[in-house]
């Protein structure tokens, strides 16, 4: 069965810095691999896929994230981090075949300071 | 993409008694799922609503306690009874999957049960 991991419980950073979410699976085959963020009182809105191909994949809000094999990792980055970013980030993997089917990691709290 | 709607939005149950949360799809999707969210952590998966059959329950859910309906491609139902505290959590409703082919999933805005 697959696996996620997000090291990180909570990140604080200031507004304008750069940030890096973590994101660790476990999973035989290539895996479905997304992010997902819920703001507060909100439902989930997805940020970025990698299902195949280029394994550095842009999502909206200017985020991205590159899929490397070798580490089993899908790490979340954005160069400039804005107030309005501030929420839980969630990574997810999905089993091959059923691409929807997902096994979330912990989440990430994300606190940015002005 | 996929626009999903739940209901109800948020309610407050006395231990007990049961609620049923419903979540229409406006598109035929293949999978529908419900996920359970409880307060501070991360989604579980409760279950695979299958049309027309059974529901597929992962470890530590059970038919008695989450009963799930999936009547069409478009619709589903989850009900959580006898309710506890413990059971005060958000229920997300999520789809993915066409006919053609895979798709990642798609949420609902979830349910906030509250028990008291």
């Amino acid at each position: 069965a697959q696996s996620v991991t997000q090291p990180d419980i909570h990140i604080t950073v200031s507004e304008g810095a750069s940030l890096e979410l973590r994101c660790n699976y476990s999973y035989g085959a290539t895996p479905y691999l997304f992010w997902y963020v819920q703001s507060p009182g909100q439902g989930l809105q997805l940020l970025l896929k990698y299902f195949s191909g280029d394994t550095l994949v842009q999502g909206i809000k200017g985020f991205e994230a590159e899929f490397k094999r070798s580490q089993s990792s899908f790490n979340l980055r954005k160069p400039s981090v804005h107030w309005s970013d501030a929420a839980e980030y969630f990574c997810a993997v999905g089993a091959a075949g059923t691409a929807s089917k997902l096994t979330f990691g912990t989440g990430t709290r994300l606190q940015v300071t002005l | 993409s996929a626009v999903i709607s739940q209901k109800p939005s948020r309610d407050i149950c006395q231990r007990g008694t049961s609620l049923t949360i419903q979540c229409q799809v406006d598109s035929q999707v293949t999978m529908m799922f419900w996920y359970r969210q409880q307060p501070g952590q991360s989604l579980t998966l409760i279950a695979t609503a299958n049309q027309g059959s059974e529901a597929t329950y992962e470890s530590g859910f059970v038919i008695d306690k989450f009963p799930i309906s999936r009547p069409n491609l478009t619709f589903s139902t989850l009900t959580v009874s006898n309710m506890s505290p413990e059971d005060s959590s958000i229920y997300l409703c999520s789809v993915g999957g066409t006919q053609t082919g895979n798709t990642e999933a798609f949420f609902g805005q979830g349910t906030r049960l509250t028990v008291v």
